[in-house]
């Protein structure tokens, strides 16, 4: 397990289509995030998972999003009726509770292009 | 709301030259401090971070200056090399109780010029 793993990396859809990404955090982090950054732009926070309970959502994730992390491993992160604003890089990270460990490791993203 | 401000967007520095990257946060509960780079097609993976409680940390050839009362902290790449060229982020983290979440700047784009 050398990182965290997200698919597909990029995805093309037409407007109106449902999309899913998924994310496979580092086995021993119990702590996994899902960030969005469009272009030109500092991520930005969409919600967390501490083991299998979704602990915070951010505005930004309007009712056509959902996240879900089954038994507290991968997580997935399901946009549904696609709009050309929902195009961005979104982002998974994980990270561990345990003292000392503050920091996060990013996957390397999913592109969505809504068309 | 923008809550952690950073500048310049980009800069061009010549090889072995000294890059700064400034950030400025509003929120007296953030608690860690992070720095991150990012190569195109790749996530943000980090840097070097700090803690309010120390001034200054340095590791290699980066260098984190943190002004407490100021609420102001930068990034001082030294010696900087064509690899270097990324998009640098500065972020900030409320206490463990906000979940670990990071609130990021806005991004500079580093060009270096061999």
């Amino acid at each position: 397990d050398t990182g965290v793993s997200q698919d597909p990396r990029h995805k093309i859809t037409k407007r109106g289509q449902n999309v899913t990404f998924r994310c496979d955090p580092i086995s021993e982090h119990n702590r996994l995030y899902w960030y969005r950054q469009t272009l030109g732009q500092g991520p930005e926070f969409l919600t967390y998972f501490q083991n299998e309970a979704q602990l915070e959502k951010s505005r930004l994730l309007s009712d056509r999003f959902s996240a879900e992390r089954p038994k507290g491993s991968f997580s997935t992160l399901e946009i549904q009726r696609t709009e050309q604003g929902d195009s961005a890089m979104y982002l998974c990270a994980s990270s561990s509770v345990r003292v000392g460990q503050s920091g996060y490791t990013f996957g390397s993203g999913t592109r969505l292009t809504v068309v | 709301q923008q809550q952690v401000k950073q500048s310049p967007q980009s800069l061009i520095v010549q090889k072995g030259g000294i890059s700064i990257i400034n950030c400025a946060y509003e929120n007296t509960a953030f608690d860690y401090f992070p720095w991150y780079q990012q190569f195109p097609g790749k996530g943000p993976a980090l840097l070097i971070a700090i803690r309010p409680d120390v001034s200054e940390k340095k590791e290699g050839r980066f260098t984190i200056s943190f002004n407490k009362s100021a609420k102001q902290f930068s990034l001082h790449i030294m010696d900087s090399q064509p690899g270097d060229s990324a998009t640098y982020f500065c972020a900030a983290r409320g206490r463990q109780a906000a979940g670990n979440k990071l609130t990021f700047g806005g991004g500079t784009r580093v060009l270096v010029k061999p």
